[in-house]
């Protein structure tokens, strides 16, 4: 049974260049959120999916989007990168609103 | 809103010692705790969980948090650590009608032998 898969594992962007990361949900969930985690810090909350739908969305500006497809995998885009960007994106999936959350191991973007 | 502070950033303890990893959080309405572990280059996974219950929750590898509602706390314990339970600890919380679950800075739990 395949956990949460995220591709790539590492990436390099220019600032103001775009990057679009992906995301596979566990067997059986239905539900995804992403984190940016900066070096050092706790995972901070960018925004949920649900059924297709942002469902709740953190303090995080419009240049951060997302998307989730019908078999539930999700992608986080981000435009116009900032030096500021860089981090490890996580994705998480659950089965439903506060159930514990199942990690991938992330996507190390560095942006320069 | 709700927040998470974990008092220590770092925590080095020796094999076999006890261990407290603090955990405090703000909210206005009933919560759902968490506690998650980052093993050295490995995503977080669960560690326990307070849902409902019991305010002592445990874990399978001897770890375990109580929840004391009147501190707004959820220190995670475990009475005699080993060198494997090097990692970095993160304390959360998800309030019982919203969706996200929001995460402490962390907590870098260093075994020495």
């Amino acid at each position: 049974d395949a956990g949460v898969t995220q591709s790539p594992t590492h990436l390099i962007k220019t600032r103001g260049q775009q990057v679009t990361l992906r995301c596979s949900p566990k067997s059986g969930h239905d539900t995804v959120s992403w984190y940016q985690q900066a070096l050092g810090q706790g995972p901070q909350f960018i925004f949920q999916y649900y059924e297709e739908e942002e469902r709740q969305r953190g303090n995080f500006p419009d240049r951060f989007s997302g998307h989730q497809f019908p078999n539930y995998s999700s992608e986080l885009n981000v435009n116009a990168l900032l030096l500021g960007d860089s981090a490890l994106y996580l994705c998480a999936s659950s089965t439903g609103s506060n159930s514990p959350l199942h990690f991938g191991n992330g996507t190390r973007l560095t942006v320069t | 809103a709700q927040s998470v502070t974990q008092l220590d950033s770092q925590v080095p303890v020796f094999e076999e010692a006890p261990v407290e990893l603090r955990c405090n959080y703000s909210s206005s309405v009933s919560v759902y705790l968490f506690w998650y572990v980052q093993y050295p280059n490995q995503g977080l996974q669960l560690l326990l969980k307070y849902l409902s219950g019991s305010t002592l929750v445990e874990s399978i590898n001897g770890f375990e948090a109580e929840f004391n509602k009147s501190q707004t706390s959820f220190h995670l314990r475990k009475p005699s650590v080993h060198i494997s339970d090097t990692a970095e600890y993160f304390c959360a919380v998800s309030d019982t009608g919203g969706f996200k679950t929001i995460f402490g800075a962390g907590t870098r739990l260093f075994v020495k032998a």
